[in-house]
């Protein structure tokens, strides 16, 4: 029963490498969403996905792309990554009885 | 959405009882009330929902008065491992599209020995 699966755990880009963050799903939840989390603060939404094949903006989506490869699967994409993405990245899925969350994505850009 | 008030931070001592109150003066007919618990370097995870009354489970109890503009989540006997960020989120979860919560800030409780 694994719940919402993030990988990888922790990385370091230099300034304007490229990634993809990988979220997986079990729950056969419908929502899906990136959200991030900077020191002392609360989530901020990235992106989300109401469903398979559409995505929508959140609060913070400069700098990001998405992609929801099917009901399982949400990946967040740095195209060119900065210092001020340095965070730590949550994705979560939900249904009626509320949002369940991976353990993160620990990302510095140096 | 509904807009979230709560206090920044608490303090308690293990073994009492803690409250935490959640102001949402818009909440809207179809919204829930739900609270989320988060530890250092892990992703929040719920604890409790509710719409109307009190609702209990075995790790906290939920109480909304009638007029449903405040919340207090209650954790009885809190121990040193309770030391986490409680958020209050309100939204209408019985729609199918996505919920779009918005994380305040939340309460940070400490536990103190």
């Amino acid at each position: 029963n694994a719940g919402v699966t993030q990988t990888p755990k922790f990385q370091v880009l230099k300034t304007g490498q490229s990634m993809t963050l990988q979220c997986a799903q079990d729950m056969n939840h419908n929502s899906m969403y990136w959200y991030r989390q900077d020191p002392g603060m609360g989530l901020r939404l990235i992106y989300y996905s109401a469903s398979e094949g559409t995505t929508d903006k959140g609060e913070v989506p400069n700098g990001y792309n998405v992609s929801r490869l099917n009901k399982r699967e949400f990946s967040l994409r740095l195209e060119s990554a900065a210092p001020s993405q340095t965070s730590v990245y949550f994705c979560a899925s939900s249904d009626m009885g509320g949002y369940t969350f991976g353990s993160g994505t620990r990302l510095t850009v140096v | 959405l509904a807009k979230t008030t709560q206090p920044i931070s608490m303090d308690s001592y293990e073994g009492q009882e803690v409250n935490i109150t959640c102001s949402h003066n818009n909440i809207a007919t179809n919204d829930y009330i739900t609270w989320y618990q988060q530890f250092p370097s892990q992703g929040p995870r719920f604890i409790i929902q509710g719409y109307k009354t009190k609702v209990t489970n075995e790790v906290a109890s939920l109480f909304i008065p009638a007029d449903r503009k405040s919340s207090t989540l209650s954790l009885p006997r809190v121990s040193l491992s309770d030391t986490a960020v409680y958020y209050c989120l309100v939204g209408d979860i019985s729609s199918g599209s996505a919920r779009q919560l918005t994380f305040g800030s939340g309460t940070q409780l400490t536990v103190l020995p």
